[in-house]
């Protein structure tokens, strides 16, 4: 399969906790997406990770990528009850975009 | 910046019926995307259109999907005879080059029930 893998499926942590999710892929890319989604919502671009970077930062987001295990990790510092949604990694490669099974984010207030 | 436009946002037909579903991207963003989403699961890529030429429809259903991008800007996608499985989000999504990647940008989706 072309799609990637996230781990867990389903996560529920408190408020101002940290949120640790986890992506595998199986092929090479030129970068991986990280995407979040909410209950009938379209999915919101949060922040891409080139082939050739180890770690981005965005806000409360940090994203790290290893390619030598095909995996990737997002974090989510001091997580927020509107935290609470889905998490998509997408594998990139030239502008095709392959989505992994997502992993559901309950942050509980 | 106006966001991607997709029309309707919910459908409700009976199996072997039509429906048409409606996406206007992002101004200036040559490529256009339309994925099914199941519920529960990640989007799966049905067609890509790069201005009006196809780049690919390998899992698009074709003896029942079709989708089309006249002039290079909005984009149709038709499914007759509908089935029940058919049941899905159809989401439309363009992109562009940003610092290293392309990103994709999602319209709202369309939410169609087969009944």
């Amino acid at each position: 399969s072309q799609q990637g893998e996230e781990d867990p499926q389903a996560l529920s942590i408190q408020e101002g906790e940290n949120a640790t999710m986890n992506c595998s892929y199986k092929t090479s890319i030129n970068n991986l997406q990280w995407y979040r989604q909410n209950s009938g919502r379209g999915l919101v671009h949060l922040i891409l990770i080139r082939s050739n970077e180890r770690e981005k930062h965005s806000g409360r987001l940090r994203v790290t990528l290893d390619t030598s295990k095909k995996s990737s990790s997002l974090l989510i510092t001091a997580s927020r009850a509107a935290d609470t949604a889905s998490y998509f990694c997408a594998r990139g490669t030239g502008n095709q975009f392959y989505f992994g099974t997502g992993t559901s984010l309950t942050v509980i207030p | 910046e106006a966001g991607v436009a997709q029309s309707p946002r919910y459908k409700i037909i009976e199996k072997r019926q039509s429906v048409a579903f409606w996406c206007n991207p992002i101004s200036g963003h040559a490529t256009l995307y339309w994925y099914q989403q199941i519920l529960g699961q990640g989007p799966k890529l049905l067609i890509q259109f790069q201005n009006n030429g196809v780049v690919d429809d390998s899992q698009l259903p074709k003896d029942r999907f079709s989708a089309e991008r006249l002039k290079g800007v909005d984009s149709t996608l038709k499914i007759q005879p509908a089935k029940l499985e058919d049941s899905a989000v159809y989401l439309c999504a363009s992109s562009l080059f940003v610092g290293g990647g392309y990103e994709q940008y999602f319209g709202p989706g369309t939410r169609l029930t087969v009944t």
